[in-house]
């Protein structure tokens, strides 16, 4: 079964600065596709980002970016420069590649204090 | 395009009555799905469609149903509502094949309350 680990229920930056969140998986599968998908107070699912697992090269959007370890099935999110408009849900999720189930985390609640 | 609409926002519902949660998309993306949140969890898959007349379940089936009859719409039916329903709603499409492939688009979201 595939499953998505978030270990940090909350967390909280300063406008302008970096934040990492963690997202770990667990599947025995090697062709899969990770996404970060962020949920402001509108309750929009909206993504951030995807990494294709078949890549070594790390995904990057703006002040997003990923750190993708497959060996060790961690996909963290860094947020650089983070303004208050990231205040949001974030959510990791995963799908098996040609597979209908898209697996998420129970999230991580990110605010951004001005 | 509009991406992904759903209708209604949000709804109260009595105890065993019934309701369609509408969705469509206007990408003309072959795959359709229906999710549900409840409170301070991820989504859970309820059913899927992989094309017009073809239909699966996902994870949480139970107490639902939905139908397929054109690409653009994925109509989700709950019948005799219970208050474990209460939850938001989330339907979602993807191409399926190609660019941008296995990534999933979601409309705004139902809010349902069963009491």
């Amino acid at each position: 079964a595939q499953t998505v680990t978030q270990s940090q229920p909350e967390m909280s930056v300063q406008e302008a600065e970096t934040v990492t969140l963690s997202c770990t998986y667990d599947t025995s599968e090697n062709n899969y596709y990770l996404f970060w998908y962020k949920q402001p107070p509108s309750r929009q699912m909206i993504l951030v980002i995807r990494q294709e697992a078949y890549k070594q090269q790390n995904a990057t959007e703006n002040r997003f970016s990923v750190n993708f370890q497959k060996a060790a099935k961690s996909f963290s999110l860094k947020i650089s420069d983070s303004q208050l408009g990231d205040t949001a849900m974030y959510f990791c999720a995963f799908t098996l590649t040609g597979a209908n189930n898209l697996f998420f985390g129970t999230g991580t609640r990110l605010t951004v204090i001005p | 395009n509009a991406g992904v609409t759903q209708t209604p926002k949000f709804r109260i519902l009595k105890i065993g009555q019934s309701m369609t949660l509408q969705c469509t998309q206007d990408m003309n993306h072959n795959y359709m799905y229906w999710y549900r949140q409840d409170p301070g969890m991820g989504l859970k898959l309820i059913y899927y469609s992989v094309g017009a007349g073809i239909t699966d379940k996902g994870e949480v089936p139970n107490g639902y149903n939905v139908s397929r009859s054109t690409t653009e719409d994925f109509p989700l039916r709950l019948e005799l509502a219970a208050p474990s329903q209460t939850s938001v709603y989330f339907c979602a499409s993807r191409r399926l094949a190609g660019h941008l492939g296995e990534t999933q688009y979601f409309g705004p979201g139902t809010r349902l309350l069963v009491l």
